[in-house]
């Protein structure tokens, strides 16, 4: 079973425009962190927020953490056409076991 | 910088063929791991190897064999390839468990 649970599926916006995207997932947490799929290669590590941490920068990325909810959300600032992309969040509960969500796959429109 | 090399990037199977897919990070990593990923999911991991000597199942270990073979290599073998193992696959390796990965391109195995 998934542990992490990305929403929306699919997400087209035009260029300039802000990008969300959720995860949620389902058992406790170290971390939780999101990675970037470009067509035909690897994941690229994008940012790793702690579980005592609530909210955290990085460029035009901005990741919240709701523990509560189990819930994260990811940002894209002044989306650029070089964005489009999968986005993936991850977590670890079991240590090395890291569990990937299914993905929203972002389009940017330029 | 090379960080995570895969090989080979393409491979076409038959049914009940036997390969191996190589990895090999130069970022002096302790963990490296195997995924899977078929389309629009995300990845599913295979096996795991917390350090050199150590390997571990993942969620879905059944059809593969792997190898540690020193701190840099982590191999993936398929003993009798099946059409459901179609798949492309990714190794990746980090520092310390629970932290950032480094991910190769991936092989794309087709298995007829």
């Amino acid at each position: 079973s998934q542990q992490g649970e990305e929403d929306p599926q699919a997400l087209s916006i035009q260029e300039g425009e802000n990008a969300t995207m959720n995860c949620s997932y389902k058992t406790s947490i170290n971390n939780l962190q999101w990675y970037r799929q470009n067509s035909g290669r690897g994941l690229v590590h994008l940012i790793l927020i702690r579980s005592n941490e609530r909210e955290k920068h990085s460029g035009r990325l901005r990741v919240t953490l709701d523990t509560s909810k189990k819930s994260s959300s990811l940002l894209i600032t002044a989306s650029r056409a070089a964005d489009t992309a999968s986005y993936f969040c991850a977590t670890a509960p079991g240590g090395f076991k890291t569990i990937f969500g299914a993905g929203t796959r972002l389009f940017v429109k330029a | 910088n090379a960080g995570v090399t895969q090989t080979p990037k393409f491979q076409v199977l038959k049914t009940g063929q036997s390969m191996t897919l190589q990895c090999a990070q130069d970022m002096n990593h302790n963990s490296m791991y195997w995924y899977r990923q078929d389309p629009g999911m995300g990845l599913r991991l295979i096996y795991y190897s917390a350090s050199e000597g150590t390997t571990d199942k993942g969620e879905v270990p059944n059809g593969y064999n792997v190898s540690r073979l020193n701190k840099r290599e982590f191999s993936l073998r398929l003993e009798s390839a099946a059409p459901s193992q179609t798949s492309v696959y990714f190794c990746a390796s980090s520092g310390l468990q629970d932290q950032p990965q480094h991910f190769g391109d991936g092989t794309r195995l087709s298995i007829l």
